[in-house]
């Protein structure tokens, strides 16, 4: 049962406009939701996280967006810039085995176009 | 600084072998995370450990091994029983506690070949 949900394997958009990134969860339950970025052969790292209890979170460029109702959730990135291509992660944190857990979407690759 | 650090980045392997591929944090985080990435794929949980001499099984640990003696070492064996084993590991840490609060940090990842 696939928790979280990025329906989107690749996205392509032109540089200096906006990149929208999509994640769609079924648990009520999740506490925290965070987006990844990872570029080829190394470790992902964190971008931003958002609390259940807030439906926006805002760092520089970075925007996230939290839709309880519709349980969806989005980046947004503007502008967008060459350096933000990159695989792109939404996870949810979940109680599992009596502790807190990532639970984790496929990726979306980000394609930034000059 | 603090991080957490993968060795090597790059192991070959004959069929039929093990290899141990390692993970050092000296962030001081209880919890310690094993992933899989095959190309074009999310992250696959191996296995977690939440403190040290404990650990549990993630949703593929099937032909891998682990242990936790130390609180800064979770070191992944990948045994011969493992049947496609070629793919990008990752090992995370992250505090026990809310980790949806302060997220994972992740190595730099090792790239197992197998040859």
């Amino acid at each position: 049962d696939q928790q979280v949900k990025q329906n989107s394997p690749s996205l392509s958009v032109q540089e200096g406009r906006i990149s929208i990134l999509n994640c769609d969860y079924t648990n009520s339950m999740f506490d925290y939701f965070l987006w990844y970025k990872k570029y080829p052969a190394e470790g992902p790292t964190f971008l931003i996280s958002i609390s259940s209890i807030k439906d926006k979170n805002e760092d520089g460029r970075f925007t996230v967006f939290l839709n309880k109702s519709a349980k969806h959730l989005s980046l947004h990135i503007v502008p967008s810039q060459p350096g933000d291509s990159a695989v792109y992660f939404c996870a949810a944190s979940a109680r599992r085995d009596s502790n807190y857990q990532l639970i984790w979407g496929a990726g979306t690759k980000l394609i930034i176009k000059p | 600084d603090g991080g957490i650090t993968q060795s090597p980045k790059y192991l070959f392997r004959k069929e039929g072998q093990n290899v141990t591929l390692s993970c050092e944090q000296n962030l001081n985080h209880d919890a310690m995370y094993w992933y899989r990435q095959d190309p074009g794929q999310g992250l696959r949980l191996i296995y977690y450990s939440q403190i040290v001499n404990d650990f549990q099984k993630g949703d593929i640990a099937e032909g891998y091994s682990v242990s936790r003696e130390k609180k800064e070492s979770f070191p992944l064996t990948v045994t011969s029983a493992q049947k496609n084993p070629t793919a990008f590991y990752l090992c995370a840490s992250s505090p026990r506690q809310k980790p949806g609060m302060y997220g994972y940090t992740f190595g730099s990842g090792t790239r197992l070949t197998v040859v």
